[in-house]
Protein backbone atom coordinates (compact mmCIF):
# COMPACT_ATOMS: atom_id res chain seq x y z
CA UNK A 1 0.00 0.00 0.00
CA UNK A 2 1.91 2.83 -1.41
CA UNK A 3 -0.51 5.99 -0.06
CA UNK A 4 0.17 9.39 -1.62
CA UNK A 5 3.02 9.22 -3.98
CA UNK A 6 4.52 12.74 -5.16
CA UNK A 7 7.19 13.04 -7.79
CA UNK A 8 9.64 14.42 -8.11
CA UNK A 9 11.00 15.33 -4.62
CA UNK A 10 13.54 18.16 -6.12
CA UNK A 11 12.84 20.63 -8.63
CA UNK A 12 14.78 23.41 -9.89
CA UNK A 13 13.40 25.72 -12.85
CA UNK A 14 14.52 28.74 -14.31
CA UNK A 15 11.69 31.81 -14.29
CA UNK A 16 9.36 31.17 -16.49
CA UNK A 17 9.34 27.24 -17.37
CA UNK A 18 6.55 25.34 -17.27
CA UNK A 19 6.38 22.14 -14.95
CA UNK A 20 3.82 19.36 -13.74
CA UNK A 21 3.57 18.02 -9.77
CA UNK A 22 2.61 14.41 -9.96
CA UNK A 23 0.30 13.03 -7.02
CA UNK A 24 -1.18 9.96 -6.60
CA UNK A 25 -2.78 8.27 -4.09
CA UNK A 26 -3.99 3.99 -3.96
CA UNK A 27 -6.20 4.29 -1.51
CA UNK A 28 -9.26 5.39 -3.75
CA UNK A 29 -9.69 8.47 -1.75
CA UNK A 30 -12.82 10.99 -3.19
CA UNK A 31 -10.40 14.33 -2.00
CA UNK A 32 -7.41 14.79 -2.44
CA UNK A 33 -5.74 18.74 -2.45
CA UNK A 34 -2.38 20.56 -2.88
CA UNK A 35 -0.63 22.77 -0.25
CA UNK A 36 2.51 25.09 -0.44
CA UNK A 37 4.31 25.19 2.71
CA UNK A 38 6.27 28.44 3.31
CA UNK A 39 8.36 29.48 6.36
CA UNK A 40 5.68 31.12 8.66
CA UNK A 41 3.18 30.86 6.79
CA UNK A 42 2.08 26.88 7.54
CA UNK A 43 0.09 24.80 5.14
CA UNK A 44 -2.19 27.35 2.52
CA UNK A 45 -4.59 25.27 -0.26
CA UNK A 46 -3.79 26.12 -3.46
CA UNK A 47 -6.41 23.51 -5.09
CA UNK A 48 -8.32 20.67 -3.95
CA UNK A 49 -10.38 18.15 -5.78
CA UNK A 50 -13.92 16.18 -4.61
CA UNK A 51 -13.79 13.46 -7.44
CA UNK A 52 -12.96 12.74 -10.94
CA UNK A 53 -13.99 15.99 -12.98
CA UNK A 54 -13.96 18.19 -10.19
CA UNK A 55 -11.74 20.60 -8.83
CA UNK A 56 -12.15 23.86 -6.85
CA UNK A 57 -10.08 26.93 -6.09
CA UNK A 58 -7.97 27.11 -2.27
CA UNK A 59 -7.10 30.26 -0.97
CA UNK A 60 -3.64 30.29 -3.47
CA UNK A 61 -4.51 29.19 -6.55
CA UNK A 62 -2.75 31.73 -8.92
CA UNK A 63 -0.06 30.49 -11.06
CA UNK A 64 -1.37 26.72 -10.65
CA UNK A 65 -3.40 24.49 -12.51
CA UNK A 66 -4.80 21.48 -11.50
CA UNK A 67 -7.29 18.40 -13.46
CA UNK A 68 -8.56 14.86 -12.18
CA UNK A 69 -9.48 12.91 -14.95
CA UNK A 70 -9.14 9.87 -12.48
CA UNK A 71 -9.86 8.53 -9.08
CA UNK A 72 -6.13 8.42 -8.29
CA UNK A 73 -4.35 11.29 -9.62
CA UNK A 74 -4.17 15.41 -9.28
CA UNK A 75 -1.73 16.77 -10.96
CA UNK A 76 -0.21 20.17 -10.15
CA UNK A 77 0.95 22.06 -12.98
CA UNK A 78 3.10 25.43 -12.98
CA UNK A 79 2.43 27.55 -15.98
CA UNK A 80 4.83 29.93 -16.09
CA UNK A 81 6.93 29.83 -12.78
CA UNK A 82 8.03 32.46 -10.99
CA UNK A 83 10.69 33.18 -8.29
CA UNK A 84 7.14 33.39 -5.35
CA UNK A 85 6.08 29.80 -6.00
CA UNK A 86 9.60 28.71 -5.01
CA UNK A 87 7.84 26.24 -1.50
CA UNK A 88 7.60 22.79 -0.51
CA UNK A 89 4.18 21.40 -2.14
CA UNK A 90 2.22 18.39 -0.56
CA UNK A 91 -0.71 16.46 -2.05
CA UNK A 92 -3.01 15.01 0.53
CA UNK A 93 -6.17 12.95 -0.15
CA UNK A 94 -8.76 11.74 2.43
CA UNK A 95 -12.17 9.93 2.15
CA UNK A 96 -15.16 12.32 1.72
CA UNK A 97 -16.92 10.89 4.49
CA UNK A 98 -16.10 9.87 8.12
CA UNK A 99 -13.40 11.47 10.30
CA UNK A 100 -10.14 9.72 8.68
CA UNK A 101 -8.09 12.43 8.27
CA UNK A 102 -5.55 13.39 5.41
CA UNK A 103 -2.86 11.31 4.43
CA UNK A 104 -0.24 13.35 3.07
CA UNK A 105 2.59 12.49 0.06
CA UNK A 106 6.57 13.41 0.98
CA UNK A 107 6.63 16.59 -0.47
CA UNK A 108 8.06 17.95 -3.78
CA UNK A 109 10.94 21.01 -2.99
CA UNK A 110 10.75 23.42 -5.42
CA UNK A 111 13.29 26.24 -6.40
CA UNK A 112 12.61 29.04 -8.79
CA UNK A 113 15.41 30.75 -9.71
CA UNK B 1 -14.59 31.92 8.42
CA UNK B 2 -13.11 29.34 10.17
CA UNK B 3 -9.29 29.43 11.75
CA UNK B 4 -6.82 28.03 13.85
CA UNK B 5 -4.59 29.73 16.37
CA UNK B 6 -1.75 27.44 17.78
CA UNK B 7 1.10 29.12 20.54
CA UNK B 8 3.86 30.41 18.44
CA UNK B 9 7.74 28.89 18.78
CA UNK B 10 9.55 27.11 18.88
CA UNK B 11 9.19 25.28 22.05
CA UNK B 12 12.24 24.65 23.34
CA UNK B 13 12.36 21.25 26.18
CA UNK B 14 14.82 19.46 27.89
CA UNK B 15 14.49 15.67 27.78
CA UNK B 16 11.58 14.03 29.77
CA UNK B 17 9.41 17.40 30.84
CA UNK B 18 5.77 18.13 30.27
CA UNK B 19 4.92 19.24 26.94
CA UNK B 20 1.66 21.75 26.09
CA UNK B 21 1.03 22.66 22.41
CA UNK B 22 -1.72 25.35 22.81
CA UNK B 23 -4.47 25.66 19.97
CA UNK B 24 -7.43 27.41 19.76
CA UNK B 25 -10.18 27.56 16.86
CA UNK B 26 -12.95 29.05 15.68
CA UNK B 27 -15.51 27.36 13.61
CA UNK B 28 -19.04 27.04 12.42
CA UNK B 29 -20.99 23.92 14.41
CA UNK B 30 -18.61 21.06 16.02
CA UNK B 31 -15.71 20.19 13.73
CA UNK B 32 -13.95 17.42 14.26
CA UNK B 33 -10.53 18.13 15.27
CA UNK B 34 -6.86 16.74 14.38
CA UNK B 35 -3.27 16.94 15.60
CA UNK B 36 -0.17 16.51 12.77
CA UNK B 37 3.43 16.10 13.53
CA UNK B 38 5.92 17.10 10.52
CA UNK B 39 9.37 15.58 11.11
CA UNK B 40 12.73 16.99 9.61
CA UNK B 41 12.21 16.78 5.81
CA UNK B 42 8.89 14.52 5.56
CA UNK B 43 5.27 15.58 5.01
CA UNK B 44 2.38 15.51 7.64
CA UNK B 45 1.51 12.12 9.79
CA UNK B 46 -1.83 12.38 11.60
CA UNK B 47 -1.01 11.88 15.29
CA UNK B 48 -4.58 12.07 17.01
CA UNK B 49 -8.01 13.28 16.47
CA UNK B 50 -11.48 13.39 18.36
CA UNK B 51 -14.61 13.83 16.60
CA UNK B 52 -16.72 15.13 19.27
CA UNK B 53 -16.89 17.16 22.42
CA UNK B 54 -15.05 15.51 25.50
CA UNK B 55 -13.52 13.34 23.47
CA UNK B 56 -9.90 12.57 24.01
CA UNK B 57 -7.41 11.34 21.23
CA UNK B 58 -3.94 9.82 21.91
CA UNK B 59 -1.15 8.21 19.99
CA UNK B 60 2.70 7.92 21.23
CA UNK B 61 2.47 8.91 24.76
CA UNK B 62 0.31 12.08 23.26
CA UNK B 63 -3.15 13.62 24.13
CA UNK B 64 -5.63 15.97 23.41
CA UNK B 65 -8.93 16.27 24.52
CA UNK B 66 -11.21 18.03 22.50
CA UNK B 67 -12.91 21.26 24.85
CA UNK B 68 -16.15 23.05 23.25
CA UNK B 69 -16.40 25.12 25.87
CA UNK B 70 -13.70 27.02 25.32
CA UNK B 71 -13.02 25.91 21.81
CA UNK B 72 -9.58 23.99 22.48
CA UNK B 73 -7.41 21.19 21.45
CA UNK B 74 -4.55 21.49 23.67
CA UNK B 75 -1.73 18.70 22.74
CA UNK B 76 0.60 17.38 26.06
CA UNK B 77 2.87 14.85 26.61
CA UNK B 78 3.90 13.76 30.01
CA UNK B 79 7.72 13.15 29.28
CA UNK B 80 9.24 14.14 25.85
CA UNK B 81 12.04 12.50 24.32
CA UNK B 82 14.42 13.94 21.90
CA UNK B 83 12.94 12.15 18.84
CA UNK B 84 9.45 14.06 19.33
CA UNK B 85 11.45 17.00 17.83
CA UNK B 86 9.11 18.23 15.29
CA UNK B 87 6.36 20.40 13.56
CA UNK B 88 2.82 20.61 15.27
CA UNK B 89 0.32 21.50 13.57
CA UNK B 90 -3.56 21.48 14.76
CA UNK B 91 -6.03 21.22 12.72
CA UNK B 92 -9.88 21.44 12.70
CA UNK B 93 -11.92 19.98 9.69
CA UNK B 94 -14.96 21.64 8.38
CA UNK B 95 -18.08 19.77 8.66
CA UNK B 96 -19.42 21.41 5.55
CA UNK B 97 -16.52 20.83 3.31
CA UNK B 98 -14.28 17.87 4.84
CA UNK B 99 -11.54 20.58 4.34
CA UNK B 100 -8.80 20.66 6.93
CA UNK B 101 -7.83 24.06 8.31
CA UNK B 102 -4.18 24.98 9.50
CA UNK B 103 -2.44 27.20 11.82
CA UNK B 104 1.23 28.02 11.26
CA UNK B 105 2.72 25.06 13.40
CA UNK B 106 4.46 24.54 16.10
CA UNK B 107 8.50 23.88 16.62
CA UNK B 108 9.29 21.15 18.95
CA UNK B 109 12.89 21.56 20.05
CA UNK B 110 13.54 18.91 22.77
CA UNK B 111 17.52 18.64 24.01
CA UNK B 112 18.97 15.40 25.50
Amino acid sequence: NAGVTQTPKFQVLKTGQSMTLQCAQDMNHEYMSWYRQDPGMGLRLIHYSVGAGITDQGEVPNGYNVSRSTTEDFPLRLLSAAPSQTSVYFCASSRLTGDYGYTFGSGTRLTVV
Amino acid sequence: GNSVTQMEGPVTLSEEAFLTINCTYTATGYPSLFWYVQYPGEGLQLLLKATKADDKGSNKGFEATYRKETTSFHLEKGSVQVSDSAVYFCAPQEGNTGKLIFGQGTTLQVKP
